[in-house]
């Protein structure tokens, strides 16, 4: 299996400030034959369900501030929040696709 | 409105069966991926196993084959997630959530998710 890792478990931003998120896969999750690498990233908020924010890395789904991006390869990626907003605070997770699914254990971003 | 509607929370005895459902509308249930998640109180998501609907083909997480059995009804646009005999370690909130398709080829990330069904066992 590969399991996912996302540091920190927490963190608090100042309202505007940048937010990032790391995450780590226990082997490479990129595709040679399609170029692409199956990572996910999910917003969910207390009492919702996860909110797909994006997906092969760094493509954001449908009506996603263009706040939040994605980025990385091969092991190692990140969900930045270029300004924080008040509606932001959540619990991230990151997700891998490349086998059978596997979810990161979430960080909770709060403000500061 | 393409939308997955799970059916209602649920609290049952420990050892007593249960069944919930995930019924999905708005585009073709059948060709992708029906996943099921599990998130216990203050914790992650876990992801138990999924079907595809067209053929009935299951996958399982090894943490929970043999304790749930997945499956879904094309005709009816409906996923299920079932126990024989549930335990309180049960409890806890399950997503269905919906395999991502980019043309005939689906993958397992998933784009859109069911309002959640939360289930408590205790005697």
């Amino acid at each position: 299996d590969i399991v996912m890792t996302q540091s920190p478990n927490s963190l608090a931003v100042s309202l505007g400030e940048r937010a990032t998120i790391n995450c780590k896969s226990s082997q490479s999750i990129f595709y040679s034959s399609n170029n692409k690498n199956y990572l996910a990233w999910y917003q969910q908020k207390p009492g919702q369900p996860p909110r797909p924010l994006i997906y092969w890395a760094s493509i954001r789904e449908s009506g996603v501030p263009d706040r939040f991006s994605g980025s990385g390869s091969g092991t190692a990626f990140t969900l930045t929040i270029s300004s924080v907003q008040a509606e932001d605070v959540a619990v991230y997770y990151c997700q891998q696709y490349y086998g059978t699914p596997h979810f990161g254990q979430g960080t909770r971003l709060d403000i500061k | 409105e393409v939308q997955l509607v799970q059916s209602g929370a649920e609290m049952k005895k420990p050892g007593e069966s249960l069944r919930i459902s995930c019924t999905g509308s708005g585009y073709t249930f059948a060709n992708h991926w029906i996943a099921w998640v599990r998130q216990m109180p203050g914790k992650g998501l876990e992801w138990m196993g999924f079907v595809y609907p067209h053929d009935s083909d299951t996958r399982y997480s090894p943490s929970f084959e043999g304790r749930v059995t997945i499956s879904g009804d094309k005709s009816i646009n409906t996923a299920y997630l079932q126990w024989s005999s549930l335990r309180a370690s049960d409890s806890a909130m399950y997503y269905c959530a919906r395999g991502f398709c980019s043309g005939d080829i689906c993958y397992w990330n998933f784009d859109l998710w069911g309002q959640g069904t939360l289930v408590t066992v205790s005697s």
